[in-house]
């Protein structure tokens, strides 16, 4: 699986937007890129994923580069409880939810 | 959404006793779980993949007779660590895919603290 790269830690102001830059310049054809949240002491939650087209959930927004060499996570009105580990993980899925984490980014949103 | 389970929570235990930490599937069919363990400030890290009806495949240098993993039924894998050590404390947190694989459910981890 393609290694992934992200910031150690990021700040955001509640009630605006958290960017989260991932860079996965090795990705394959076959894999996604997935994103999981842990927040302190709890199990990692799942948040979205997505192969070369942008997607949005509930939760988050997804925005692949075209070349797929990077992404970013968006929050788009984050809030306090947002505050938590973010993993960028890229997996081709054959692995069959084999998750390999990195040290994801530490997101920590100010009142 | 589909939830994983785990219990219990939280276990304090003396050094050399074994400890048994379930996880579960509450409202779908798991023929697949994963463990992870996860050290204070540190990422998680895969120890081993449990199959349902077949033996548990565990990741280079975790000790197989050490952490023995059964998964008894489509909702439940257990992780025993026998003869555990001050060593062995660690958040343990267990994953079950869904039926497509593109995404798991982690269960709310177990806080392993060994005396």
């Amino acid at each position: 699986d393609a290694k992934t790269t992200q910031p150690p830690s990021m700040d955001c102001a509640e009630g605006r937007a958290a960017n989260l830059p991932c860079n996965h310049s090795t990705i394959s054809g076959n894999e996604y890129v997935y994103w999981y949240r842990q927040i302190h002491s709890q199990g990692p939650q799942y948040i979205i994923h997505g192969l070369k087209n942008n997607e949005t959930n509930e939760m988050a927004s997804l925005i692949i580069t075209e070349d797929r060499k990077s992404s970013t996570l968006i929050l788009p009105h984050a809030t306090l409880r947002d505050t938590a580990v973010y993993y960028c993980i890229v997996d081709s899925g054959t692995s069959y939810g084999k998750l390999t984490f990195g040290q994801g980014t530490i997101l920590t949103v100010h009142p | 959404g589909a939830v994983v389970s785990q219990h219990p929570s939280r276990v304090i235990c003396k050094s050399g006793t074994s400890v048994k930490i379930e996880c579960r599937s509450l409202d779908f069919q798991a023929t697949t779980m994963f463990w992870y363990r996860q050290f204070p400030k540190q990422s998680l890290m895969l120890m081993a993949t449990s199959n349902e009806g077949s033996k548990a495949t565990y990741e280079q240098g975790v000790e197989k007779d050490k952490f023995l993993i059964n998964h008894a039924s489509l909702t439940l894998s257990t992780l025993t660590v026998t003869s555990a050590h001050p060593e062995d404390s660690s958040f343990y947190i267990c994953s079950a895919p869904t039926s497509t694989g593109d995404t798991q459910y982690f269960g709310p981890g177990t806080r392993l603290t060994v005396l």
